[in-house]
């Protein structure tokens, strides 16, 4: 049951550069999207969210794009750090059927070379 | 900053065996999750639970598989009777839904199975 996918299970990006991370979703009834990121040992950490209603939501260096017609969003790190390697996680909910059950990707390994 | 606490964090047990892993969730939050993570696949959902029981489960939260909120700070996951499957990191979420959907995950528990 792969309703939310990351294709890629890991990204190597320079230090300074952007860093795009993807992830799409097969549930027409997810209407609300977040990226975790987690560290080895540690839980997840809510990074940025986005609504189905909007396109763009920024939060600093960090940016979600959401495509609703190709089921698909994206983050984008920019400038990307050292600090900024870990796991990353996409996850959807459905706000509209009352599901608060996050449904999670795969996950893509992010490592920022300096 | 308030986050959400698990303990304990790493539990070594024999096959058959009863655990339980408990979790501290925010203080004003309402809703309270748990998802396990078994080694090298994605997060998966096993639980919700709002006003002292079960709002949503999972196909994987079985008869061997409870949740209780003892007394007004603690949320506990007891898993009845062991597999060997059930070796998993287990995290707890909390959330207030009116303030926005984001869940603050706990550190993990690391439950090995023997």
């Amino acid at each position: 049951d792969q309703q939310v996918k990351q294709n890629s299970p890991s990204l190597s990006v320079q230090e300074g550069r952007i860093s795009i991370l993807n992830c799409d979703y097969t549930n027409s009834m997810f209407d609300y999207f977040l990226w975790y990121k987690k560290y080895p040992a540690e839980g997840p950490t809510f990074l940025i969210s986005i609504s189905s209603i909007k396109d763009k939501n920024e939060d600093g260096r960090f940016t979600v794009f959401l495509n609703k017609s190709a089921k698909h969003l994206s983050l984008h790190i920019v400038p990307s750090q050292p600090g900024d390697s870990a796991v990353y996680f996409c996850a959807a909910l459905s706000v509209i059927q009352g599901a608060q059950k996050l449904v999670f990707g795969q996950g893509t390994r992010l490592t920022i070379n300096p | 900053e308030p986050e959400v606490t698990q303990t304990p964090s790493h539990q070594v047990t024999q096959m058959g065996q009863e655990v339980i892993l408990r979790c501290v969730p925010i203080s004003n939050h309402l809703y309270f999750y748990w998802y396990r993570q078994i080694l090298g696949q994605k997060v998966e959902f096993l639980v919700s639970f709002y006003n002292n029981e079960i709002s949503e489960k999972s196909e994987i939260f079985d008869d061997q598989f409870s949740v209780e909120r003892p007394d007004g700070s603690n949320f506990t996951l007891k898993i009845r009777s062991t597999k060997l499957e059930d070796s998993a990191m287990y995290f707890c979420a909390s959330i207030t839904p009116a303030a926005s959907y984001e869940q603050y995950f706990g550190p993990g528990t690391r439950l090995t199975v023997t």
